[in-house]
């Protein structure tokens, strides 16, 4: 069965630094990996993917990932982050076959950017 | 705005009732997701539907069902509602389900049961 674990719940940062969110995740086949965003009362928005080849992911926002698979790790990186980056990320995993392609999540890192 | 639409936004119930929350998918999706979002369990799947028959079952409670009509909307019941299905319920919907295509995800229902 696949799982995710994200490995920090909240990761406060000052505006303009670097930052990454660790995601590492486990399957016994081959996946597919997302990156989600959820700002506060809002629905989640889909940060990134990698379903294939080239391992270093390009998102929205200016928001990267690199997928590790000796590692079994997908994390998200920004080189300067904002005020309004400030939301909760979800690390997904999606384990593929036939026609179902649910996502299972980690339990999310909260990024909170101050000025 | 991703295009899923979800009703209602709120809902406020006792225990033991039964709700109905209904998710529109975006224009040409066939395929719809149920999520529950809770602080103890995290966000976990519940069930799909692909133009009108389940697919897949995830950690859904027996007291929970789905379905998904003709026009692809789709309703999630709750019934014999607790305390701790207090929850934001997320719809997603996606083009087809033969691959893994992005996930579309509406704005939630945020249910609490008192």
């Amino acid at each position: 069965a696949q799982s995710v674990t994200q490995l920090d719940s909240q990761v406060p940062v000052f505006e303009e630094a670097p930052v990454e969110l660790r995601c590492n995740y486990s399957s016994s086949v081959s996946v597919y990996l997302f990156w989600y965003v959820q700002y506060p009362n809002q629905g989640l928005q889909l940060l990134l993917k990698y379903l294939s080849g080239s391992t270093l992911v390009k998102g929205i926002n200016g928001f990267e990932a690199e997928f590790n698979k000796s590692q079994t790790s997908f994390h998200l990186r920004k080189p300067s982050v904002h005020i309004s980056d400030t939301a909760e990320y979800f690390c997904a995993v999606s384990e593929g076959g036939g026609s179902n392609y649910k996502l299972t999540f980690g339990k999310g890192t909260l990024l909170t950017v101050n000025p | 705005d991703s295009g899923v639409t979800q009703t209602p936004k709120h809902l406020i119930t006792a225990t033991g009732q039964r709700v109905t929350l209904r998710c529109s998918p975006r224009s040409g999706d066939l395929s719809v997701y149920w999520y529950q979002q809770s602080l103890d369990q995290g966000l976990q799947f519940l069930i799909q539907y692909y133009n009108g028959e389940e697919r897949a079952k995830g950690n859904i409670l027996e007291r929970f069902s789905a379905q998904q009509f003709p026009d692809l909307h789709s309703e999630l019941n709750l019934s014999s509602l607790e305390l701790g299905d207090s929850a934001l319920y997320f719809c997603a919907s996606s083009l087809m389900a033969g691959g893994p295509e992005t996930q579309y995800f509406g704005p939630g229902t945020r249910l609490l049961v008192l």
